[in-house]
């Protein structure tokens, strides 16, 4: 089955840096790779996605970019503010088979003002 | 409020007893999804169903066990509960089988005593 490895498991950042989460997944069929974005005690929320035939997709300070020949995935987050404190999860599932995303372990963003 | 209901928010019980979890999925949407979320884990997928049968099958345990009935809500069952169980129980939901438009639950916190 699929594997997902999400990296770092913490990341400490001040406020206005960006930030960089990366994962690599074992499956070449894998062809959709969404993340999400968790507060405490509260539900995951899908943020961004990327499908295996784009290298990368924007939406405003986040971006996801995907390199399928090494299969890896990263998001970036610009600007941070500290309500991006969270904790963030990459996913990766694949039609014709499972449909279910493999998730990561996640990784806590804390934003320092 | 995503639209994915679930059901009691909170829930504290004693070892060896049973459990019923309850979600309604986003109108319109046919497949559920049981997910856990242990402290400092990722989210462990348990099981699918699609318009009323199990699609897919994940790390779910013997004492575990759940259904979609016929108005699409679907129920999650545990029994002979140990501590070990004590976890965020997320339900998710999507328009079919291979939608990957996935919408979370706030979850059910189990606490087991």
């Amino acid at each position: 089955g699929e594997n997902v490895e999400q990296h770092p498991s913490t990341l400490s950042v001040q406020e206005g840096d960006s930030a960089v989460i990366k994962c690599t997944y074992s499956d070449s069929a894998s062809n959709y790779f969404p993340w999400y974005k968790q507060e405490l005690g509260k539900r995951p929320q899908l943020i961004i996605d990327i499908r295996s035939n784009v290298g990368e997709k924007k939406d405003q300070r986040i971006a996801v970019t995907l390199n399928k020949t090494a299969k890896h995935f990263s998001l970036h987050i610009t600007e941070t503010q500290p309500e991006d404190s969270a904790v963030y999860f990459c996913a990766a599932s694949a039609t014709g088979g499972s449909y279910i995303p493999t998730f990561g372990r996640g990784t806590s963003l804390i934003v320092h003002p | 409020d995503s639209g994915v209901t679930q059901t009691p928010k909170h829930l504290i019980t004693a070892t060896g007893q049973r459990v019923t979890l309850r979600c309604s999925p986003r109108s319109g949407d046919l497949s559920v999804y049981w997910y856990q979320q242990s402290l400092d884990q990722g989210l462990q997928f348990l099981i699918q169903y699609y318009n009323g049968e199990e699609r897919a099958k994940g790390n779910i345990l013997e004492r575990f066990s759940a259904q979609q009935f016929p108005d699409l809500h679907s129920e999650l069952n545990l029994s002979s509960l140990e501590l070990g169980d004590s976890a965020l129980y997320f339900c998710a939901s999507s328009a079919g089988p291979g939608d990957y438009g996935y919408t979370f639950g706030s979850g059910t916190r189990l606490t087991v005593v």
